[in-house]
């Protein structure tokens, strides 16, 4: 079964709206979670690291601002998009490390449209 | 993390061992190497890493050269699922709480 869930799957919104996407470990509990961005054609890029109970850490040219990431809890942590335009349509994945193991599980996905 | 080199994109005919190659020249001795695959509109999909030795599971085999400046995945039997693009990744920790670097992949089309 899935080990991490995203959500929404797919989201539409108007330029200038915000929007919040899920990310939840469903079977360990993260106190990191990764999210990358993927443009059409291209390979995944790593965003920002989630960390639970302090700041996340961007990378480069990464707005923090506008994507504001929020580690709730141990298993689950939240991407805001703020203020979206256009140019962030995208394709939003998260990745959860899988606890004692030597790798990370990533969730499905969510596809991001701004109008 | 080294760089790796991967062909842009393969064939493989439905059933036979599709055998995708990644060079890694730069490889530190403390590097491992991560194979992963996108199935399209998909997270990715962890497949198999290993240090210096061949690694086999369920998956795929892993086969890295004695110099370990370049591996070749496996993939014994193809099918038509097996299409995705497949990232090579070096990494120095095995932990699962290094960020993972993708490059650009192999896309890998299985031909019924």
């Amino acid at each position: 079964g899935a080990v991490v869930s995203q959500h929404p799957s797919r989201v539409i919104c108007k330029s200038g709206t915000s929007v919040k996407i899920e990310c939840r470990s469903l079977d360990f509990q993260a106190t990191t979670m990764f999210w990358y961005r993927q443009f059409p054609k291209q390979s995944l890029m790593l965003m920002a690291t989630s960390n639970e109970g302090s700041k996340a850490t961007y990378e480069q040219g990464v707005e923090k601002d506008k994507f504001l990431i929020n580690h709730a809890s141990l298993t689950l942590s939240t991407l805001t998009v703020t203020s979206a335009h256009p140019e962030d349509s995208s394709f939003y994945i998260c990745s959860v490390p899988a606890g004692g193991k030597e790798t990370q599980y990533f969730g499905p996905g969510t596809r991001l449209l701004v109008l | 993390d080294a760089k790796t080199t991967q062909p842009p994109s393969m064939d493989c005919a439905e059933g036979r061992a599709a055998n995708l190659p990644c060079n890694h020249s730069t490889i530190s001795g403390n590097e491992y190497v991560y194979w992963y695959r996108q199935i399209h509109s998909q997270g990715p999909q962890y497949i198999i890493h290993g240090l210096k030795n061949n690694e086999t599971n369920e998956m795929a085999s892993l086969i890295i050269t004695e110099d370990r400046k370049s591996s070749t995945l496996i993939l014994p039997h193809a099918t038509l699922r097996d299409t995705a693009v497949y990232y090579c990744i070096v990494r120095f920790s095995s932990g699962g709480y290094q960020k993972v670097t993708f490059g650009t992949g192999t896309k890998l089309q299985v031909i019924p």
